[in-house]
């Protein structure tokens, strides 16, 4: 089983509408989540990080978390065409050095 | 604040050669930097932890006298890719983790390698 497993995609959604991404992870005491937005050619950039169960909300991005389940997701609101990009579900594995490993992402398409 | 700077953005070589990336945190020190690779349509994979004043671990199935990872200050590792194949092409990204702290990474904006 892969630490980080999400859906590849692509998932399409028109302008206006909610993009749901979804993620597990393997590891059960992993503590620490992250969502990365990744743009073709460039590097990841931060959108969400999520420590407890619940949800946490930061403008149109929601981060909902359930350990029991092993699940986290996020829910882009009012979606644009900008929002188009690959989306890294990313996770802190209780190791030593505390490493950080990705999900496969999803593609997300936003069109007009 | 909270920036990592990685040099070069891009490279091309021939087969054969030594290319150096830096990664560099620029206003804080980090204890611990990690570099990951990306081929394409595919998500970043962990390729080894550098800590600095010691050893790089490395994750399984990565060559370590291919990668060689040097962490000799709080603010600055630097990997390079010995003898550089065509397949070696990628697309290096670099983290670093604030002293302190084991929460987020902050990345670079990676280096692109082009082995021909």
């Amino acid at each position: 089983q892969k630490e980080v497993e999400q859906n590849s995609g692509p998932l399409s959604v028109p302008e206006g509408a909610i993009a749901s991404l979804n993620c597990t992870y393997s590891d059960r005491v992993s503590q620490s989540f992250f969502w990365y937005r990744q743009y073709s050619g460039k590097s990841p950039e931060l959108i969400m990080s999520i420590y407890s169960n619940g949800d946490k909300e930061d403008g149109r991005f929601t981060a909902q978390l359930n350990k029991a389940s092993q699940y986290v997701s996020l829910l882009i609101r009012d979606s644009q065409p900008s929002d188009s990009a690959t989306y890294l579900c990313a996770v802190i594995l209780n190791t030593g050095f505390q490493k950080l490993v990705f999900g496969t992402g999803t593609r997300l398409l936003v069109s007009p | 604040g909270a920036v990592v700077s990685q040099h070069p953005s891009w490279v091309i070589c021939k087969s054969g050669t030594s290319v150096k990336i830096e990664c560099r945190s620029l206003d804080f020190q980090a204890t611990t930097m990690f570099w990951y690779r990306q081929f394409p349509k595919q998500s970043l994979m962990l390729m080894a932890t550098s800590n600095e004043g010691s050893k790089a671990t490395y994750e399984q199935g990565v060559e370590k006298d291919k990668f060689l990872i040097n962490h000799a200050s709080l603010t600055l590792s630097t990997l390079t890719v010995t003898s550089a194949h065509p397949e070696d092409s990628s697309f290096y990204i670099c983290s670093a983790r604030k002293q302190g702290n084991t929460g987020e990474l902050f990345f670079g904006e990676g280096s692109r390698l082009t082995v021909l």
